[in-house]
């Protein structure tokens, strides 16, 4: 399995309240990515890094920060959660199209309850 | 990037072949096929990808047309463990630009005995 690691697995957390998921890789991937998964929605991207201190949004950004100090982790923020943001949460790393083993590899997933 | 067109939902009777369809008709030339899928609420997963030629692994194959603007996903023998929603993706292989990687909706693949 590819090192990736989400943290933490499961959050209840109040609504208002800022919430921080950290992503971990060991591979040296270039690109990591912030996705959320609900019923009928499918995986929807949040943020996107290709490289330390570059990120861009995604489908879904409002309501959400990232940051990436180092390769290997990715940190995405809640600043003030809303029952919206109940969600899957993925992190997802993957290196260069074109180059040997660039297919993106996924967390387990962070269960995030807002109540 | 290109998007994908996909049917909701498919059936397959186990031992056969799987063949699953997705458009991408406005794909450019230096973007990329990829397939994943995703069984019940784990994190998707790599099957193959693809940039002109058809491709084999041991999971699948990928046909592209010739023209590129669609591909196939064939699983030979598909078991009741390859159901799951797979999806179709195309990435560009630029700097940066490769990065984004966005999702459809998918199809959803049911195997049955």
């Amino acid at each position: 399995d590819a090192g990736i690691t989400q943290s933490p697995r499961h959050k209840v957390t109040e609504t208002g309240t800022p919430v921080t998921l950290r992503c971990h890789q060991t591979e040296n991937h270039r690109y990591m990515y912030w996705y959320r998964q609900d019923p009928g929605h499918g995986l929807r991207l949040i943020h996107y890094s290709y490289g330390v201190k570059d990120t861009d949004k995604g489908e879904v950004s409002d309501g959400y920060s990232v940051s990436r100090s180092k390769t290997e982790d990715f940190l995405l923020t809640l600043e003030s959660a809303t029952s919206s943001q109940t969600s899957v949460y993925f992190c997802a790393i993957s290196d260069l199209p074109g180059r040997m083993n660039t297919e993106a590899f996924f967390g387990q997933g962070t269960r995030l309850t807002v109540v | 990037d290109a998007k994908t067109t996909q049917p909701t939902s498919m059936d397959c009777a186990e031992g056969r072949a799987a063949n699953l369809p997705c458009n991408h008709s406005t794909i450019s030339g230096n973007e990329y096929v990829y397939w994943y899928r995703q069984i019940h609420s784990q994190g998707p997963q790599y099957i193959i990808h693809g940039l002109k030629n058809n491709e084999t692994n041991e999971m699948a194959s990928l046909i592209i047309t010739e023209d590129r603007k669609s591909s196939t996903l064939i699983l030979p023998h598909a078991t009741l463990r390859d159901t799951a929603v797979y999806y179709c993706i195309v990435r560009v292989a630029m700097d940066n630009q490769g990065g984004k990687l966005i999702f459809g909706q998918g199809t959803e693949l049911s195997v049955k005995p």
